[in-house]
C-alpha cells in the first residue's frame, strides 16, 4: 500500500520569500512516481512538477522544484520567489510505474498562503 | 490547457433525487478517474476506467456508478441522492502508458450540496 503525509496544514510566507512544503511518502513499490498539484479556491487541480523514482537528477520546472530524498523518502516542494497568485492548497501525490497502474494516492494537502 | 469539462459546476438538490455529473475529455485519453474531495481536505478515488467498458470502484467506497460506453464520456450517477453526498467531485484523465508518468488532466469540479 502506498502512503503520502503533508504535515503542514497551513504555511504563511511573505511575497518574493522561497518556500518549501514538506512531503513524505512510504510506498513498496521498486518504481515509483511522485507528483504535486496545486487547487487554487475556484477548485481545480493544477499539475505543477513530477519525479520519477529513478530519475538521477531533481526535477525543476520554472519556479518549482522538488527536492527529492529517495532515502529518506521525501519529495519537498520548493517555489522560489513566491508571488500573490502561489496562494492555494498544494498536493503531493503518487502512483507506482508499472504497466497499467495509473491511479493515484493524495496526500492531505498544504494551505499556502503568501502575504503581501 | 486541459481539455476536460464537468458539468454542472455547482448542484444544490434535494435528498431522494437521481443525479448524474457529466464528464468529457477531447484528449483522447483512454484512462479517466473520478475522486471525491471534501473542502480542504484530500482526495480519494471513487471510481476509474482504463477504456470503454471498463470501470472499477476506487479506493474510497462510493454509492455512486459509472459508465464508459464512449472514450470521451465518463458520467458518474447517484440514484439517489442524501446529504452525506455533499462533496465536491473530480473527474481527471491521463494518456496511455504506464512507464511514463502521463499526469492526470483534472475537470474544474462539480460542488454538489444535497439538502
Amino acid at each position: 500500500a502506498q502512503k503520502i503525509t503533508q504535515t503542514q496544514p497551513g504555511m504563511f510566507v511573505q511575497e518574493k520569500e522561497a518556500v518549501t512544503l514538506d512531503c513524505t511518502y512510504d510506498t513498496s513499490d521498486p518504481s515509483y512516481g511522485l507528483f504535486w498539484y496545486k487547487q487554487p479556491s475556484s477548485g481545480e487541480m493544477i499539475f505543477l512538477i513530477y519525479q520519477g523514482s529513478y530519475d538521477q537528477q531533481n526535477a525543476t520546472e520554472g519556479r518549482y522544484s522538488l527536492n527529492f530524498q529517495k532515502a529518506r523518502k521525501s519529495a519537498n516542494l520548493v517555489i522560489s520567489a513566491s508571488q500573490l497568485g502561489d496562494s492555494a492548497m498544494y498536493f503531493c501525490a503518487m502512483r507506482p510505474i508499472i504497466q497499467g497502474a495509473q491511479k493515484l494516492v493524495f496526500g492531505q494537502g498544504t494551505r499556502l498562503t503568501i502575504n503581501p | 490547457e486541459a481539455d476536460i469539462y464537468q458539468t454542472p459546476r455547482y448542484l444544490v438538490i434535494g435528498t431522494g433525487k437521481k443525479i448524474t455529473l457529466e464528464c468529457s475529455q477531447t484528449m483522447g485519453h483512454d484512462k479517466m478517474y473520478w475522486y471525491q474531495q471534501d473542502p480542504g481536505m484530500e482526495l480519494h478515488l471513487i471510481h476509474y476506467s482504463y477504456g470503454v467498458n471498463s470501470t472499477e470502484k476506487g479506493d474510497l467506497s462510493s454509492e455512486s456508478t459509472v459508465s464508459r460506453i464512449r472514450t470521451e464520456h465518463f458520467p458518474l450517477t447517484l440514484e439517489s441522492a442524501r446529504p452525506s453526498h455533499t462533496s465536491q467531485y473530480l473527474c481527471a484523465s491521463s494518456g496511455p502508458g504506464g512507464y511514463s508518468y502521463n499526469e492526470q488532466f483534472f475537470g474544474p469540479g462539480t460542488r454538489l450540496t444535497v439538502l
